[in-house]
């Protein structure tokens, strides 16, 4: 089945502690992304990637840090979380030959920053 | 800014009525996408329509574009609880070389039996 898959799904950890959420695709696509939603603010963009090796800074990357050393994998780091970064976060991967750019989600992460 | 804002914010209707929903953008597009999402889960997309296309029927779903006014809309036909979930347009924007997907705020879609 294709899908992008998210791990861990709910986490609750403290000020300071690094985490890493893992994204992985079976699709074999090209474009990786993460997102963050908050209330009222809808979907935005953290960090996208390309491809490989390709990534770059989205509309609020600040805190976070990732790396895409495989095609289907991108984590998303966050050295030292603050409350500030609780949020629901969402990977998403598409095909960018396809010229349509349709986004599959992952089922989310809700991380809690106390 | 965000870009592709959803209006209303929020609509409330009964089963068997349809639902409108509009979205506004700023700049051209390639194309605009609309994309569901259930609560606290991930986004779905549902339809896709071009730039040079006027509208676009998937089954209960019709989405139209005029250009000239920089809009978009959704409507749900005959609507049933399950279709309850936020709904979001999507527009693509070339970015730093690349296409990047901008989404709106979203409009939550209540369907009451």
């Amino acid at each position: 089945e294709a899908q992008v898959t998210q791990n861990p799904r709910y986490l609750i950890t403290v000020t300071g502690k690094k985490l890493t959420v893992t994204c992985s695709q079976n699709m074999n696509h090209e474009y990786m992304s993460w997102y963050r939603q908050d209330p009222g603010l809808g979907l935005r963009q953290i960090y996208y990637s390309m491809n490989v090796e390709v990534t770059d800074k989205g509309d609020v990357p600040e805190g976070y840090k990732v790396s895409r050393k495989e095609k289907r994998n991108f984590p998303l780091i966050l050295e030292s979380p603050s409350p500030n970064q609780t949020s629901l976060y969402f990977c998403a991967s598409s095909l960018v030959t396809s010229g349509s750019y349709e986004q599959y989600f992952g089922p989310g992460t809700r991380l809690t920053v106390t | 800014s965000q870009q592709g804002e959803e209006d209303p914010q929020a609509l409330s209707i009964q089963e068997g009525e349809n639902a409108t929903m509009n979205c506004s953008y700023k700049t051209s597009i390639n194309n605009l996408q609309w994309y569901r999402q259930n609560s606290g889960r991930g986004l779905v997309h549902l339809i896709l329509i071009r730039s040079n296309e006027r509208e676009k029927h998937s089954g209960r779903l019709r989405v139209t574009l005029d250009t000239s006014k920089k809009s978009s809309s959704l409507l749900i036909t005959a609507s049933r609880a399950a279709d309850t979930a936020s709904y979001f347009c999507a527009k693509i924007r070339l970015s730093g070389g690349y296409n990047k997907l901008i989404f709106g705020a979203g409009t939550r879609l209540a369907v009451h039996p």
